[in-house]
């Protein structure tokens, strides 16, 4: 199975400030990579998918880049509610498919 | 409202069996994939099964095959799982969620349930 590695696993920031995690696919997924953010006691939310397209509904503070093995999400500014756990999800190898490890983004 | 509503879940001892249903609405059911995604406590998400709009192509994550079984009958908009031999392990709390595209094969998902609890104990 393909494996995803988030970097870095958790980080501390400011509202306001740019943030950036990484995924690294163990092979290359083109640009079948998803992103989401979960809050504690809730559902995943789908943020990016297709590794750049922005799900409806989410701000534009929010972006995604990559493709191949390496991709990233953004946030350009951080907001107060953004403070969540990030996880990628690659879906090139239907139907087996597999989630990062997990980016855990507390106030600094 | 697009919905997915979980149950099935509880506390079952290691070896025993537990069937999970998702109750959709809100959507046309039969036009999207669907999977089972779980998270153990304090843990990250792992995807469990996947099963597309028209029960053709199935697949599971190597720690359940052979003992967990996905189904779906559209007719009544519900998802299943089934799972046997239970371990500690498996213990978590198991999603349900929904493909992003219509008959799409490789996808995100866009909806998810609030989950169903099950704990694997003696």
């Amino acid at each position: 199975a393909i494996q995803l590695t988030q970097s870095p696993s958790s980080l501390s920031a400011s509202v306001g400030d740019r943030v950036t995690i990484t995924c690294r696919a163990s092979q290359g997924i083109s640009s079948a990579l998803a992103w989401y953010q979960q809050k504690p006691g809730k559902a995943p939310k789908l943020l990016i998918y297709d590794a750049s397209s922005l799900e409806s509904g989410v701000p534009s503070r929010f972006s995604g880049s990559g493709s191949g093995t390496d991709f990233t999400l953004t946030i350009s500014s951080l907001q107060p509610e953004d403070f969540a756990t990030y996880y990628c999800q690659q879906f090139n190898s239907y139907p087996r498919l597999t989630f990062g490890g997990g980016t855990k983004v507390e106030i600094k | 409202e697009v919905q997915l509503v979980e149950s099935g879940g509880g506390l079952v001892q290691p070896g025993r069996s537990l069937r999970l249903s998702c109750a959709a609405s809100g959507f046309t059911f039969d036009d999207y994939a669907m999977h089972w995604v779980r998270q153990a406590p304090g843990k990250g998400l792992e995807w469990v099964s996947g099963i597309s709009w028209n029960s053709g192509s199935i697949g599971y994550a190597d720690s359940v095959k052979g003992r967990f079984t996905i189904s779906r009958d559209n007719a009544k908009n519900s998802l299943y799982l089934q799972m046997n031999s239970l371990r500690a392990e498996d213990t978590a709390l198991y999603y349900c969620a929904k493909g992003l595209r219509i008959f799409g094969y490789k996808d995100a998902f866009d909806i998810w349930g609030q989950g169903t609890m099950v704990t694997v104990s003696s």
